[in-house]
C-alpha cells in the first residue's frame, strides 16, 4: 500500500534562510507527488506537482522539489523565506491511472523567526 | 479560490443527530474525495467517486456514507454523530483518477 512519511513535525528557519521539507514515500511504481500548502483555517493548495520528466519541478511561491527515486523523496525546497509562507505543509502520493487514492503524509508546520 | 464549493462552511450539532456535507467540483472534474482532518489523525482518506462510482474507499466509518449524483456533487453523510468526529471534512475534486486533486475549504463540525 502506498503511504507518506514527513519525518518533522514542525520546522523552524529565520526569514530570508533557505527551507528544506523532508518527504518519503512508498509505492510500488513510478508515483504522482504532491507538495500542498495549506493556511491557517484555509483548505489545501497545490503547490507543485511530479509526474514524470525533469526530477526538478518547480512550483508556485518560489517552490522547488527533487524527486530521487533511489531515496524515494520529494523534498521540498525554496531558497529563501518570507514571513508568508508560515504554514502547514503536505507531502502526498498517488498511482495516476493505476490507483485511484491520493494519500498525505501527516504534514509538517512551518514557523518563521522575524 | 480553487473552484470546489463545499456547504456548510461551519455546522455545530449534538451527538447522535445526522448531518450532511456537500461538494460541487470543479467544472469538468468527475472525480470526487472526501478527507476528514482532525488534530491527532491527520489527513485521512476517506472515500473516492469517479463519475458517479465509489472507486476507493478508506478509513470510512460505517457511520458515514456518501454518493456522487449525476450532476457530479457529492454529499458525505454522517450520523449518529460522536464528540470524536468533530473535524474538519474536505472535499477535493481531480479531472482524471489519481491526478492532482483540489481543495475546497472545508467543512468544520463541531458535536456537542
Amino acid at each position: 500500500a502506498q503511504s507518506v512519511t514527513q519525518p518533522d513535525i514542525h520546522i523552524t528557519v529565520s526569514e530570508g534562510a533557505s527551507l528544506e521539507l523532508r518527504c518519503n514515500y512508498s509505492y510500488g511504481a513510478t508515483p504522482y507527488l504532491f507538495w500542498y500548502v495549506q493556511s491557517p483555517g484555509q483548505g489545501l493548495q497545490l503547490l507543485l506537482k511530479y509526474f514524470s520528466g525533469d526530477t526538478l519541478v518547480q512550483g508556485i511561491k518560489g517552490f522547488e522539489a527533487e524527486f530521487k527515486r533511489s531515496q524515494s523523496s520529494f523534498n521540498l525546497r525554496k531558497p529563501s523565506v518570507h514571513w508568508s509562507d508560515a504554514a502547514e505543509y503536505f507531502c502526498a502520493v498517488a498511482g495516476g491511472n493505476r490507483d485511484d487514492k491520493i494519500i498525505f503524509g501527516k504534514g509538517t508546520r512551518l514557523h518563521i523567526l522575524p | 479560490d480553487s473552484g470546489v464549493t463545499q456547504t456548510p462552511k461551519h455546522l455545530i450539532t449534538a451527538t447522535g443527530q445526522r448531518v450532511t456535507l456537500r461538494c460541487s467540483p470543479r467544472s469538468g472534474d468527475l472525480s470526487v474525495y472526501w478527507y476528514q482532518q482532525s488534530l491527532d489523525q491527520g489527513l485521512q482518506f476517506l472515500i473516492q467517486y469517479y463519475n458517479g462510482e465509489e472507486r476507493a474507499k478508506g478509513n470510512i466509518l460505517e457511520r458515514f456514507s456518501a454518493q456522487q449524483f449525476p450532476d457530479l456533487h457529492s454529499e458525505l453523510n454522517l450520523s449518529s454523530l460522536e464528540l470524536g468526529d468533530s473535524a474538519l471534512y474536505f472535499c477535493a475534486s481531480s479531472r482524471k483518477l489519481g491526478t492532482e486533486a483540489f481543495f475546497g475549504q472545508g467543512t468544520r463540525l463541531t458535536v456537542v
